[in-house]
């Protein structure tokens, strides 16, 4: 059972910044929140992960709120090839490298 | 680095007959990992290797389906007979090990899509 829940859909203008938001109320101290994405015909791709800081790379910024129960994926400026699948996943602290459980994702679709 | 490979990006073939599916990991790592996705229940686990070796299999739907890692650079996901239901997108993931704390990234093929007639 994915332990996440996130919206079926969202629009975002291109250019702006797009904010998908995840709810993981059940998340524990040990748990890790990833964020995979997957284009059209694409395999999965990651984005970025966090445990409580907010963290950010060349490709997004994840925002963690402080009782770590929901965060949000931001894309800064949107382009038409961030249309895609966004998944949030939590994963326990130290893993070991097991396999990811993927729920239904939020589809982002930019729009010109 | 060319990443996750595999091959044939695309197969087609009639019920009852054997598929077999390739994957090559990136170079030097540890894990290797085959997901299906439907649109009925979207992307799930089939079988996952370390270092080649089978490690849980739980997601394998039934006897038709077996997987194999000879080597640390190649591995097979075989169904026989094949049936229409087997049709989905089957993807390779591979990922380091990595220890002291941190977790890891996977790192996905492009698919393969199989449909059987």
């Amino acid at each position: 059972d994915a332990k996440t829940t996130q919206p079926t859909s969202m629009d975002c203008a291109e250019g702006r910044a797009a904010n998908l938001p995840c709810n993981h109320s059940t998340i524990s101290g040990n748990e890790y929140v990833y964020w995979y994405r997957q284009i059209h015909s694409q395999g999965p791709q990651y984005i970025i992960h966090g445990l409580k800081n907010n963290e950010t790379n060349e490709m997004a910024s994840l925002i963690i709120t402080e009782d770590r129960k929901s965060s949000t994926l931001i894309l800064p400026h949107a382009t038409l090839r961030d249309t895609a699948v966004y998944y949030c996943i939590v994963r326990p602290k130290n893993s070991g490298n097991t396999p990811l459980v993927f729920g239904k994702g939020t589809r982002l679709s930019v729009i010109a | 680095d060319a990443g996750v490979i595999q091959s044939p990006r695309h197969e087609v073939t009639e019920m009852g007959q054997e598929v077999t599916l390739r994957c090559k990991p990136i170079s030097g790592h540890d894990y290797l990992f085959w997901y299906r996705q439907t649109m009925m229940r979207g992307l799930e686990l089939l079988i996952y290797f370390n270092n080649n070796v089978p490690i849980d299999d739980s997601g394998m739907p039934e006897d038709r389906f077996s997987a194999k890692m000879p080597n640390a650079s190649f591995s097979t996901l075989k169904i026989q007979p094949s049936e229409p239901r087997d049709s989905a997108v089957y993807f390779c993931a591979s990922s380091p090990f990595q220890g002291g704390g941190l977790t890891d990234t996977q790192y996905f093929g492009p698919g393969t899509r199989l449909t059987v007639l």
